[in-house]
């Protein structure tokens, strides 16, 4: 199984970065992934890391270490319309998903 | 749009009613999977279907009977639920195997939101 932890929230001023910190313990690794949920809608997909190192995609960047269990997600220039949560999710070699709680980002004007 | 969509979006019903949840996905995937929101706690996953073929179970209590007759649709029946099974229910699908070049992000519906009285 996985054992996927990252914090409960996180409160930034807009125009700020945030950095949201992802650990897990796997029995089998084959990808990690960072979904943006907002407040009663679908969680939607932002990035995906199978090898370590840093992908960048406009103002989101996630970073995987595999031999730490560990990736971030960084949220640059945030803006309020990131006010959600981010769920952080581990690929097993089943290719079955095991999500983290998540981690509601507040920004604040 | 995700090309996911769910209904109905919010459910009431008590513990002696019977109910289905509905997904339907746009998307030309092969897999479908129904997934368990409760505050403050991880997705949890309940089943997974294959190709139609169920391929998970995830230890989910007997009263929620899955069913998946092509590859577009799923169904979630609900009977003799308890008040601790209100949570919001999300369905989700992806495109699975080689050809898929190994992402095969799962893309979710907007949930069903489901309250037991």
């Amino acid at each position: 199984g996985q054992n996927i932890d990252q914090p409960t929230e996180m409160t930034a001023t807009e125009g700020a970065i945030v950095q949201i910190n992802c650990t897990y313990q796997t029995s089998g690794f084959n990808g990690l992934f960072w979904y943006q949920q907002h407040a009663g809608e679908a969680p939607t997909f932002l990035s995906y890391n199978v090898l370590d190192g840093l992908e960048e995609k406009g103002r989101f960047s996630s970073f995987l270490s595999r031999s730490k269990g560990y990736s971030y997600l960084l949220l640059k220039e945030l803006q309020m319309k990131d006010s959600a949560s981010y769920l952080c999710a581990v690929r097993d070699e089943d290719y079955k998903l095991s999500f983290g709680a998540g981690t509601t980002v507040t920004v604040r004007a | 749009e995700t090309g996911v969509t769910q209904t109905p979006r919010h459910l009431v019903m008590g513990m002696t009613n019977k109910k289905s949840l509905k997904c339907e996905q746009h998307l030309g995937h092969n897999a479908m999977y129904w997934y368990k929101q409760s505050a403050k706690k991880p997705l949890e996953l309940m089943f997974v279907y294959n190709f139609k073929e169920q391929t998970e179970n995830n230890s989910v209590p007997s009263r929620f009977s899955p069913e998946c007759p092509n590859s577009s649709h799923l169904f979630l029946h609900l009977h003799t639920l308890q008040p601790e099974d209100s949570a919001l229910y999300l369905c989700a699908s992806s495109q699975e195997g080689i050809a898929s070049g190994g992402q095969e992000t799962q893309y979710f519906g907007p949930g069903t939101r489901l309250l037991v009285l």
